[in-house]
C-alpha cells in the first residue's frame, strides 16, 4: 500500500519568507499527486495536482510543486508567503492504476504559521 | 450552489448511542468517501463508494458502516459510539477523471 510522509509537522515563518514543505511518498508505480490546504475552521481545498507531463506544476495563490520521480518527492513551494497562508497543508497520493475510486492517501499534515 | 453538504455541523454524543452522519452532493460524482481527521494523524479513509450500490472499506473501517442507495447520498453510521470516535469527519466526492476530491465542510463529533 502507498504511504505519504511530510517532513515538518509545524513550520513558522515571517511574512515574505520563502516556503518549502517536504513530501515523500512510497509506491512502486505511477501516481497522481496532490497538495491540499485547510484554512482555520474550513474544509480542505485543492491547491494543485500532478498527473503527468511537466513535473513543475503551478497552483492557486502562487503555490507550485515539483515532482521528482527519482526521489519520490513532491515538495510544495512559494517564493514569498503572506499572513493569509497560515493553514494546514496536506500532501496526498493516488496510484494511477488504481482503477476504482478508492480515495487518496494523505500525509499527516504540516501546520504553517506565518507571523506578520 | 453545487457542492457537498454535511449534517450535523457538530454533535456531542453519549457512548453507546447510534449516530448517522449525513452527506449529500449535487455534482453527480460517482465516487464518495468518508475520512476522519485527527490531530497528528492527518486524514484517514473510513469507507468509500465507487458508484451507487457499492461500498468498500478504507484504512479505519471498524465501528462504522455506510450505504449508497443513490448517487447523491452517502451516510456514515456509528452503530455504538465510543470515545475514540471523537473526531472531525469529512465527506468527499470525485468523478473518475482523477481530478482529486471535493470535500464537505465537516462534522465535529464528540463522544463522551
Amino acid at each position: 500500500a502507498q504511504s505519504v510522509s511530510q517532513h515538518n509537522h509545524h513550520v513558522i515563518l515571517s511574512e515574505a519568507a520563502s516556503l518549502e514543505l517536504g513530501c515523500n511518498y512510497s509506491y512502486g508505480g505511477t501516481v497522481n499527486l496532490f497538495w491540499y490546504v485547510q484554512y482555520p475552521g474550513q474544509h480542505l481545498q485543492l491547491l494543485l495536482k500532478y498527473f503527468s507531463g511537466d513535473p513543475l506544476v503551478k497552483g492557486i495563490k502562487g503555490f507550485e510543486a515539483e515532482f521528482i520521480k527519482s526521489k519520490f518527492s513532491f515538495n510544495l513551494r512559494k517564493p514569498s508567503v503572506q499572513w493569509s497562508d497560515t493553514a494546514e497543508y496536506f500532501c496526498a497520493v493516488k496510484p494511477h492504476s488504481g482503477g476504482g475510486a478508492d480515495g487518496l492517501t494523505f500525509g499527516k499534515g504540516t501546520h504553517l504559521i506565518i507571523q506578520p | 450552489i453545487a457542492g457537498i453538504t454535511q449534517a450535523p455541523t457538530s454533535q456531542i454524543l453519549a457512548a453507546g448511542r447510534r449516530m448517522t452522519l449525513r452527506c449529500t452532493q449535487d455534482m453527480r460524482h460517482n465516487a464518495m468517501y468518508w475520512y476522519r481527521q485527527d490531530l497528528g494523524l492527518g486524514l484517514r479513509l473510513i469507507h468509500y463508494s465507487n458508484t451507487a450500490g457499492t461500498t468498500g472499506k478504507g484504512e479505519v473501517p471498524d465501528g462504522y458502516s455506510v450505504s449508497r442507495a443513490n448517487t447523491d447520498d452517502f451516510p456514515l453510521t456509528l452503530a455504538s459510539a465510543v470515545p475514540s470516535q471523537t473526531s472531525v469527519y469529512f465527506c468527499a466526492s470525485s468523478d473518475h477523471s482523477g481530478t482529486g476530491l471535493y470535500f464537505g465542510p465537516g462534522t465535529r463529533l464528540t463522544v463522551l
